[in-house]
């Protein structure tokens, strides 16, 4: 069945430096990808999106790639805050017809002062 | 997040007591959903309803009804709650294919 495979698990970094969270869907009518932060006791919200049609997507210190060929893709976040920590969860969904999304199990960041 | 409301934000249920959660958005969006969350699990689908008038089953149904009131309400019901049950509840809409999905600030529940 569809399947979307997400590591680390957990990540730490210390602050100022880059963390990279992936993500391999086994879907391959998969066409929309979004990233949710989850911070703790509150409710995902969207940082990003990347539709099948475009390699990559940027915005300010968050960036996310997509390799439709090896159906992976991948979080970047460059110049780590404290407020960056956070569980991140990627999912693929297809976009069209039921709309259902398949979420990723999660990346806990903590970001080190 | 005045865009879908979940009610209660939290409760404590004994074994074999029943419930229901309540969704409610004002967003204007066809397809809503109801997921749960336990620690290490990510978010798993439990029912979706893709627009008014149609539910179906997602990956982890067994033990939950669902019912899409109308366009805006979509309840989640435990018929007859058990400890594996214990959760946090979300629920979400989108407004259509390719587009994020917007959650509530959920539901949790413990069973007893």
């Amino acid at each position: 069945g569809e399947n979307v495979e997400q590591h680390p698990s957990t990540l730490s970094v210390q602050e100022g430096d880059s963390a990279v969270i992936k993500c391999t869907y086994s879907d391959s009518a998969s066409n929309y990808f979004p990233w949710y932060k989850q911070e703790l006791g509150k409710r995902p919200q969207l940082i990003i999106d990347i539709r099948s049609n475009v390699g990559e997507k940027k915005d300010q210190r968050i960036a996310v790639t997509l390799n439709k060929t090896a159906k992976h893709f991948s979080l970047h976040i460059t110049e780590t805050q404290p407020e960056d920590s956070a569980v991140y969860f990627c999912a693929a969904s297809r976009g069209t017809g039921t709309y259902k999304y398949i979420f990723g199990t999660g990346t806990r960041l903590k970001v080190l002062a | 997040n005045a865009g879908v409301t979940q009610t209660p934000k939290f409760q404590v249920l004994k074994t074999g007591q029943s419930m229901t959660l309540q969704c409610a958005q004002d967003m204007n969006h066809n397809s809503m959903y109801w997921y749960r969350q336990d620690p290490g699990m990510g978010l798993r689908l439990i029912y979706y309803s893709a627009s008014e008038g149609t539910t179906d089953k997602g990956e982890v149904p067994n033990g939950y009804n669902v019912s899409r009131l109308n366009k805006r309400e979509f309840s989640l019901r435990l018929e007859s709650a058990a400890p594996s049950q214990t959760s946090v509840y979300f629920c979400a809409t989108v407004g259509g294919g390719g587009q994020p999905q917007h959650f509530g600030d959920g539901t949790r529940l413990s069973i007893l």
